[in-house]
């Protein structure tokens, strides 16, 4: 029973057009994130949110845009994708301890042509 | 601005030897550091973790040195095996925002 599930884990897409990434928590977490994993395999937040607020928006392109229907859920919708973009996006959740540290999803890898 | 600097970028160990790991830091308001390990195709996930408080931590075969002065800590992987070969990510937080800040990361081999 997957804790953090993201879906889907490829995404091959061109230029310019509009994709979403999907991610569920099973863990009863409150607060969820999305990390950015660029080739160099350094990881940088992007946003956070908790119990269904957007409390971390770092410093994004506004064509990168949130949604958190429910503390359970947290998507990520990304227009006009440019060669840029291209990384892997990792969903995470974190629970009010913060020695259990965040549990990640297994990343979505999106390649932008 | 990296605000948490890791070392080494990789790094080659034998079979049952030590593999050490540095970060330092620089905003002193930081309060926790844990170390994340990575295997490919995965999500990063919490190896082990330590508040300012004390100075050493020992889960098993990896420990973390933590040098409150020195704003430094450092992963240490005893008789280190090849199913120890992974990217280790070094972290800090602080407080309420939770938002982890995490080192560049140590692609380390294990060679049997």
């Amino acid at each position: 029973d997957t804790a953090v599930s993201q879906t889907p884990k490829y995404l091959v897409t061109q230029m310019g057009n509009d994709k979403s990434i999907k991610c569920e928590q099973n863990l009863g977490h409150d607060t969820m994130y999305w990390y950015k994993q660029d080739s160099k395999k350094f990881l940088k937040i992007m946003f956070s949110y908790n119990n269904k607020e957007l409390i971390i928006n770092e410093t994004v392109p506004n064509r990168f845009s949130p949604k958190s229907p429910d503390k359970a859920h947290l998507n990520l919708h990304i227009n006009s994708l440019e060669l840029g973009d291209s990384a892997v996006y990792f969903c995470a959740s974190s629970g009010t301890d913060r020695l259990w540290g965040y549990t990640f999803g297994s990343g979505t890898r999106l390649t932008v042509v | 601005q990296q605000q948490v600097k890791q070392s080494p970028q990789s790094l080659i160990v034998q079979k049952g030897g030590i593999s050490i790991i540095n970060c330092a830091y620089e905003n002193t308001a930081f309060d926790y550091f844990p170390w994340y390990q990575q295997f490919p195709g995965k999500g990063p996930a919490l190896l082990i973790a330590i508040r300012p408080d004390v100075s050493e931590k020992k889960e098993g075969r990896f420990t973390i040195s933590f040098n409150k002065s020195a704003k430094q800590f450092s992963l240490h992987i005893m008789d280190s095996q090849p199913g120890d070969s992974a990217t280790y990510f070094c972290a800090a937080n602080r407080g309420a925002t939770n938002k982890l800040i995490f080192g560049t990361g140590t692609l380390l081999a294990v060679q049997p």
